[in-house]
């Protein structure tokens, strides 16, 4: 079964750094999407992504995130100067095109990063 | 008001047990809903899709009530293994999660 894929599922760094989240998603679908999960709280829209651009974003994607497609496979999220409270799980997913987007999302395991 | 709300829970239950699941959303253009499943420290999975005239997979019931932007999720016969949190989401452009309702399914 075709399925996200997100690297690295754990990541550390210091207060400051810049991170780059991995994804690779389902190889037919052209929709991507950044979540992110603080432990113990709820799931959180970041972005979406259609087309080489931004189609819509939420009020925690700063301008301190970033999200490429830099290849026909890896789609990325990038945090430039990590702050303690983007400690969460971010999950990568994905969906269908047109007719056959009914906006249901495949998630990545999820990355975890953990800033100190 | 929250864009999507959920029951609060905990929801704790023996085996066996019928449970039900409610969650509201504010936005009348919402044009998809589902129920997702997420165990602990693990990603969402779809549960099941929410379509208007109800739907029934296995021992699960989704309905849709559009006039009340309410949906709900009924689970029959639990397992030990139904022990998870359920988020509703609703998609209108974007999708957007409910807090979750977890349930623990006891012996």
């Amino acid at each position: 079964e075709p399925e996200v894929t997100q690297t690295p599922s754990h990541q550390v760094t210091q207060m400051g750094q810049e991170v780059i989240l991995r994804c690779v998603p389902i190889s037919n679908h052209l929709y991507f999407y950044w979540y992110r999960q603080i432990l113990g709280q709820k799931v959180e829209f970041l972005v979406s992504f259609y087309n080489n651009e931004i189609s819509e974003k939420s009020e925690i994607f700063d301008d301190q995130f970033s999200v490429e497609r830099p290849d026909g496979s890896n789609f990325t999220l990038k945090i430039r100067s990590t702050k303690l409270e983007d400690s969460a799980m971010y999950f990568c997913a994905s969906s269908a095109q047109g007719v056959k987007n009914t906006g249901e999302l495949f998630f990545g395991e999820g990355s975890r990063l953990t800033v100190l | 008001r929250k864009e999507v709300e959920q029951d609060p829970g905990p929801f704790n239950v023996p085996e066996g047990a019928t449970v039900a699941f409610n969650c509201t959303y504010s936005n009348s253009a919402s044009q998809s809903f589902f129920w997702y499943r997420q165990d602990c420290r693990k990603e969402p999975k779809l549960l099941m899709s929410v379509y208007s005239s109800g739907n029934e997979d296995g021992r699960f019931t989704a309905q849709l009530n559009r006039a009340s932007q309410y949906i709900s999720l009924l689970i029959r016969d639990s397992k030990l293994s139904d022990s998870a949190t359920y988020l509703c989401v609703v998609h209108a452009g974007k999708s957007t999660f409910g807090d979750g309702t977890t349930l623990t399914v006891k012996p």
